[in-house]
């Protein structure tokens, strides 16, 4: 079965340091993996996704991930936190060999940026 | 272009009662899911299409629910004899139809049940 195991309820990081925020994964067949960010009353917005080629996958507003498959983890990073950038962020995974498209979300992390 | 839409935005009911809940996708996407978001969880996979029929409908909870797309782009998702546990945030989200299609969601519809 899959499943996706966010390990941080919260991640607190002061403006201009770098952040990181931690998914594993479990899945049978090769990850489709995800990242989703969600402002309050918001829906999901997407940011980025690794489907298969080089490891490390840029996405929206600065953000990137890096796909290690020994450690079937996909965390989430970016240089230089922002204020603006304090929300809070699922990871997402779809079983590549599966014949679903749904996907599986970990329970979120919530980002805060002190300025 | 436009997004996915959903309407309502929030719905407040009785228990007992019939809801029907809209999602409008992204024009020319086949694939439409449905996922629930229940407070402070992550969104749960529901049902998704691939044009007008369900592809999978492994996580509708019970068959108080049911969804339907009957031309392939509109999709309603229909809760019967609502409970209060099924008061959560009800999101869309459609995709280009292939595997690993990034699937962009609604706003969603925050359903209340008294």
């Amino acid at each position: 079965a899959q499943s996706v195991a966010q390990p941080e309820d919260q991640v607190n990081v002061a403006e201009g340091n770098p952040l990181t925020v931690k998914c594993t994964y479990s899945v049978s067949g090769n990850p489709y993996l995800f990242w989703y960010v969600q402002y309050p009353n918001r829906g999901l917005q997407f940011l980025l996704k690794y489907i298969t080629g080089d490891n490390l996958v840029k996405g929206s507003y600065g953000f990137e991930a890096e796909f290690n498959k020994s450690q079937t983890s996909f965390h989430l990073k970016k240089p230089s936190a922002l204020v603006s950038d304090s929300a809070l962020y699922f990871c997402a995974v779809r079983d590549g060999g599966g014949a679903t498209n749904k996907l599986i979300f970990g329970t979120g992390t919530l980002l805060a940026v002190q300025p | 272009g436009a997004g996915v839409s959903q309407t309502p935005s929030n719905k407040v009911t009785e228990k007992g009662k019939y809801v029907e809940l809209r999602c409008d996708p992204i024009s020319g996407h086949t694939a439409l899911y449905w996922y629930r978001q229940s407070l402070g969880q992550g969104p749960e996979f529901l049902i998704y299409f691939q044009g007008t029929g369900a592809a999978d409908d492994s996580g509708l909870p019970n068959d108080r629910f049911f969804a339907v797309r009957p031309e392939g782009s509109v999709s309603t998702l229909k809760i019967q004899r609502t409970e209060r546990g099924d008061s959560a945030v009800y999101l869309c989200a459609s995709s280009g139809g292939q595997a690993g299609g990034t699937q962009y969601f609604g706003p969603g519809t925050r359903l209340l049940v008294l």
